[in-house]
């Protein structure tokens, strides 16, 4: 079945280095959505962003990300974290049953100055 | 727009209560979710809704959980009888559908004792 890996439960962060979450994926769909959600704290997740275009780099909010279907990969990118980056990340993909979305385990991005 | 409204925001049950938890989706959407998150397990999905009509239900919540959507304003999810380890945050999403970008509420903040 579909499924998303998130490999790194905890990142921390030192602000202004760069930011990488890796996102990989599994669907026998050919034409998958994924998506990042970001959850602060006491807060729900929201939509960071999303993509379903092959090889085409995604980017809101300094965050970019690009779906790459021959690396099953949506791997998140930031140039230089900021303390409110701090938050949750997740990943979800989409594709295969209408509007149902599988998520990752999520990542705890940790921003420390 | 009013956004996904969940009520209440917290609960607090004994074991072996009935519990109702309610959500009202963003106007107009068509898709309808209900999550419970933990730290362990992150976000899972409960059940899905269509239009009204049920898509997903959570396999291995089937036994104590049940959703309803009673027209397309209102949703309840009962859990009938709780138990401690059903201690969660319980979340309600809604979309436009096909993988439009999904809404979540405030969330319900249950503890079983």
């Amino acid at each position: 079945g579909d499924s998303v890996t998130q490999t790194e439960g905890l990142v921390t962060l030192t602000e202004g280095l760069p930011v990488m979450l890796n996102c990989t994926y599994q669907t026998i769909y050919s034409n998958p959505f994924l998506f990042w959600y970001v959850q602060h704290l006491n807060e729900s997740p929201r939509l960071l962003l999303k993509s379903f275009t092959d090889n085409k780099r995604t980017e809101h909010q300094g965050f970019h990300a690009t779906l790459h279907k021959s690396s099953s990969s949506f791997h998140l990118q930031k140039s230089s974290a900021q303390l409110s980056d701090s938050a949750l990340y997740y990943c979800a993909l989409g594709g295969s049953a209408l509007g149902r979305l599988h998520f990752g385990a999520g990542t705890q991005l940790i921003v420390i100055p | 727009d009013a956004g996904v409204t969940q009520t209440p925001r917290h609960e607090v049950a004994e074991k072996g209560q009935t519990i109702i938890l309610k959500c009202e989706p963003v106007s107009g959407h068509n898709d309808l979710f209900w999550y419970r998150q933990t730290k362990i397990q992150g976000l899972e999905l409960l059940s899905y809704f269509r239009s009204k009509s049920l898509m997903e239900d959570g396999g291995a919540f089937k036994d104590r959980f049940k959703a309803e959507m009673l027209n397309s304003s209102f949703s309840t999810l009962k859990i009938q009888p709780t138990e401690p380890k059903d201690s969660a945050v319980y979340l309600c999403a809604s979309s436009l559908g096909d993988l439009d970008t999904q809404y979540f509420g405030p969330g319900t903040r249950l503890l079983v004792l």
